[in-house]
């Protein structure tokens, strides 16, 4: 089954304990993205990459490290995490970043929801 | 800057109802606009617009695209309880790839 997934589900921490929350997809996807979701601000990009060793800032990097050392995998690292990263984070695939027809359905990872304290 | 406004940002009709989602855009080098349905869990694909004019129909869900105006909606006919959620609106094309509008929350009472 085609899927994005995420671990873990649901994270409680607390400030400046690092963190990794992985992403992984196994659609041979070159474009793995994270989000994290806000109350009033939507979805915002963290980082994004579009394929392997190529990774890109997003709207919102700061306090956050990502790598893509392999394809499938895409782990988001929040290296001193800070109570105003307590968000719901999701990861997303797609084919590529964009083609000539505009392709860019995304599939998303099922969320992680962290709080940090 | 790129953006996209959804409007309503909110909105509670009852079972039965037909709702219409709007969304406006402004976007370099605009690629595709695509909706997305979103519960208690990641959004769910819903449909792309890439064409002026073309509706996409999906039961009793569906979308158009004027890309002269820069605007898409999304009609919900005959709304049931279960089309409770956010409905995101997503422009692809621009420096980033992608632009998110903040969402419709769509409530429907029975």
């Amino acid at each position: 089954e085609a899927q994005v997934t995420q671990n873990p589900r649901y994270l409680i921490t607390v400030t400046g304990k690092k963190l990794t929350v992985t992403c992984s997809q196994n659609m041979n996807h070159e474009y793995m993205s994270w989000y994290r979701q806000d109350p009033g601000l939507g979805l915002r990009q963290i980082y994004y990459s579009m394929n392997v060793e190529v990774t890109d800032k997003g709207d919102v990097p700061e306090g956050y490290k990502v790598s893509r050392k392999e394809k499938r995998n895409f782990p988001l690292i929040l290296e001193s995490p800070s109570p105003n990263q307590t968000s719901l984070y999701f990861c997303a695939s797609s084919l590529r970043a964009w083609e000539a027809s505009g392709n860019y359905e995304q599939y998303f990872g099922p969320g992680t929801r962290l709080t940090v304290t | 800057e790129d953006k996209v406004v959804q409007s309503p940002l909110s909105l509670v009709v009852h079972e039965g109802d037909t709702v219409t989602l709007n969304c406006s855009y402004e976007v370099t080098n605009f690629r595709s606009l695509l909706w997305y349905k979103q519960e208690k869990k990641a959004p769910t694909f819903l449909f792309m617009l890439t064409s002026s004019g073309i509706e996409k129909k999906s039961g009793r869900l569906s979308s158009i695209l004027d890309k002269k105006e820069l605007f898409s909606i999304l009609n919900i006919t005959a709304t049931q309880t279960g089309d409770s959620a956010i409905y995101l609106c997503v422009t692809g094309g621009g420096a980033d790839g992608l632009t998110f509008g903040k969402g419709t929350h769509l409530i429907i009472q029975p």
